[in-house]
Order: structure tokens, then sequence, then C-alpha cells
């Protein structure tokens, strides 16, 4: 168990929906990561961020969208889905800061279908 | 820019013969390097990593990875495969300047008994 948790465990939702996917980093982890799996494009970093700002943005399309809040949870959007979206989406935190801040613990992830 | 690259989409060995899963990565800067491991319907789990210390990491399960500046290269190696070691293996490189990870394509070990 890497402290990362994640929820729903799966969603199954039509094509032009909107869902919402939280994550809770793990106790003192200042930085939450986001990343998609799937079949044709792998494992591709989404969005980072760190005690509440955005630091980095990676392959998110603009209709996916992401916050942390300040009690660190994020959560991630996305919107007018399609069918492509279907994927595992990864949520992995880090200290963010420090000797070891770079090293990224994954949470179990979320599996979307969109139908 | 960074890019890692992971020859062999699958690679299989017998019970008990070494195990070796390859891994080449590009980075303009000192990189750091990570081996990640996924069993079936979980998440990612942290197997070693390399940030500029010991040339030869060793981690978990008794897994080891040997960085090769020259060569570019970061491969896994483990000794005596076990069934149990049976996943999907993932390289990744991140920076001190950006942590976000880049991976690889992943490397399916099957593992004969």
């Amino acid at each position: 168990d890497s402290g990362v948790t994640q929820t729903p465990k799966h969603l199954i939702t039509a094509t032009g929906q909107r869902v919402t996917l939280r994550c809770s980093p793990r106790s003192g982890d200042l930085s939450v990561y986001w990343y998609q799996q799937s079949l044709d494009q792998g494992l591709q970093f989404l969005i980072q961020y760190y005690n509440g700002e955005e630091r980095a943005k990676g392959n998110i399309l603009e209709r996916f969208s992401a916050q942390q809040f300040p009690d660190l949870h994020s959560e991630l959007n996305l919107s007018s889905l399609e069918l492509g979206d279907s994927a595992l989406y990864f949520c992995a935190s880090s200290a963010g800061t420090g000797p070891n801040g770079y090293e990224q613990y994954f949470g179990p992830g979320t599996r979307l279908t969109v139908t | 820019a960074q890019s890692v690259t992971q020859l062999g989409s699958h690679v299989s060995v017998s019970e008990g013969a070494l195990v070796l899963l390859r891994c080449n990565y590009s980075s303009s800067v000192p990189p750091y390097l990570f081996w990640y491991v996924q069993y079936p319907n979980q998440g990612l789990q942290l197997l070693l990593k390399y940030t500029s210390a010991a040339t030869l990491v060793k981690g978990i399960n008794g897994f080891e990875a040997e960085f090769k500046k020259s060569e570019t290269s970061f491969h896994l190696t483990k000794p005596s495969a076990h069934m149990s070691d049976a996943a999907e293996y993932f390289c990744a490189v991140s920076t001190w300047s950006s942590y976000k990870l880049i991976f690889g394509s992943g490397t399916r070990l099957l593992v004969r008994p």
C-alpha cells in the first residue's frame, strides 16, 4: 500500500458527460501528479500540483482540468468525454522538495470507461 | 527534453534464469532514473531509483540496475527469476528541474515454470 488513495476505482459513463476523479496524497506529501495510461499512448504525464499551485503541465487536453485543495487532496475533472478518454488514470504524490522530493508513489488508479 | 526507450515489449525467461530488462534514456541534463513494476489491475510500485549517487542501485525483491552514462543505459537485472516477478516493468526519467516522470513503453516479463 503506497498510502495514496484514489476514488472511485471504476467509472463508466457516456460520451459528452463530465466526471471527477479524486486523489488523496501520502501523509506529508505536498506534490500531486496525474498520469493517464492507455493502450495506444502508454503512461503520459498530465499535470502536477505543489501545495495548491500548478507546477507543471504535460499532455493535458483543454477539456481536462485539475486542482489541489488546501487539505492537499486533488481532483481531476474530465468533461465532454469521448471514447478515446477511456483509460486508467493514476495519481501519484511526492514530497515535492528536499532530498527525496522526486520519489513518486502511485495510487491504485481509476479505470474510466466511456461508452 | 527527456525520453526513455525500453527494448522489447515482451521478455520471457524460465524460473531461476537471469532477468535482464533494457532501458536507454535521453536527457539534456543529469537524469534521475527509476524502475517501476505494475502487477495486473494494480498501480505502479517503485522498484529502485538512481539519483547521481552510486551507479549500481539495489532495489526491492532482489532487483538491481546499473547507470551507465557512456551508454545512456539503466538496465534492470535480477539473478534468478521467480514466478511472482511476472508483471509489467516501466523505466522512467525525470530531472532535478522537473519532477514529472517520462515513462518508457513498458516491458512485460513472463516467467515460465
